[in-house]
């Protein structure tokens, strides 16, 4: 069974302090994909990136950067100079390779930024 | 191109009563999954529907049903409504091959009283 952890329930940060959001996984699928979404108050989840899990390579877009290491089934999202625009409720997910499988969710990690 | 809709946004309905919300995907996508959101569960699987066919079913009771229409748009219906059925349903869409990345609506808030 797939699984997703993220150990962090909330963190409050203030503004332009970095920040790390932990997500480990569980799976046995060889192949697999690795998703992170922001929900911010309004409900919406927004895609913020995917990862296979044959790619390694760490990536950075603007002030977010994710750091994947299959080693310790882990995907860790870090913020940099954090905004209270920032603030909202970040889930990991996962899917596998059969088919067009469902994502399995992380319970959340709600981030506060304070000004 | 514009995002996934969903109606209504907001929903009261009492016990008993039976719901149906809908969801329009991004122009030229033909999978359409939904989840529930719930503060205990967390985001919950429901279905996924490809080219009119029901393609993945999560863990939930018969009550819960849906269907997907030639143009893709999709609908859930939930009867005989309880009140643990109180949630915000998400809708999500992809292109539907391989694995493709799910792009989410706004979600329908469904207050069960």
């Amino acid at each position: 069974a797939q699984k997703v952890t993220q150990a962090q329930t909330e963190i409050s940060v203030v503004e332009k302090e970095d920040v790390t959001l932990d997500c480990v996984y569980e799976t046995r699928d060889t192949t697999y994909y690795l998703f992170w979404y922001k929900q911010p108050p309004s409900g919406e989840l927004v895609f913020l990136i995917r990862r296979n899990s044959f790619d390694e390579q760490n990536e950075i877009s603007g002030r977010y950067s994710w750091n994947f290491q299959k080693s310790t089934s882990s995907f860790n999202f870090t913020i940099t100079a954090s905004q209270v625009v920032d603030s909202a409720v970040y889930f990991c997910a996962l899917s596998g390779r059969s088919g067009n499988t469902p994502l399995v969710f992380g319970k959340g990690t709600r981030l506060s930024v304070i000004a | 191109k514009a995002g996934v809709t969903q109606t209504p946004r907001y929903l009261i309905k009492t016990r008993g009563q039976q719901v149906t919300l809908s969801c329009s995907p991004i122009s030229g996508h033909r999978s359409v999954s939904w989840y529930q959101q719930t503060p205990g569960q967390g985001l919950q699987f429901l279905f996924e529907y490809f080219s009119e066919t029901q393609r993945n079913k999560g863990n939930f009771p018969g009550r819960f049903s849906g269907r997907q229409f030639s143009n893709s748009r999709s609908e859930m219906n939930v009867s005989t409504l309880e009140l643990g059925d109180s949630a915000l349903y998400l809708c999500a869409s992809s292109a539907g091959l391989a694995q493709e990345t799910q792009y989410f609506g706004p979600g329908t808030r469904l207050l069960v009283l």
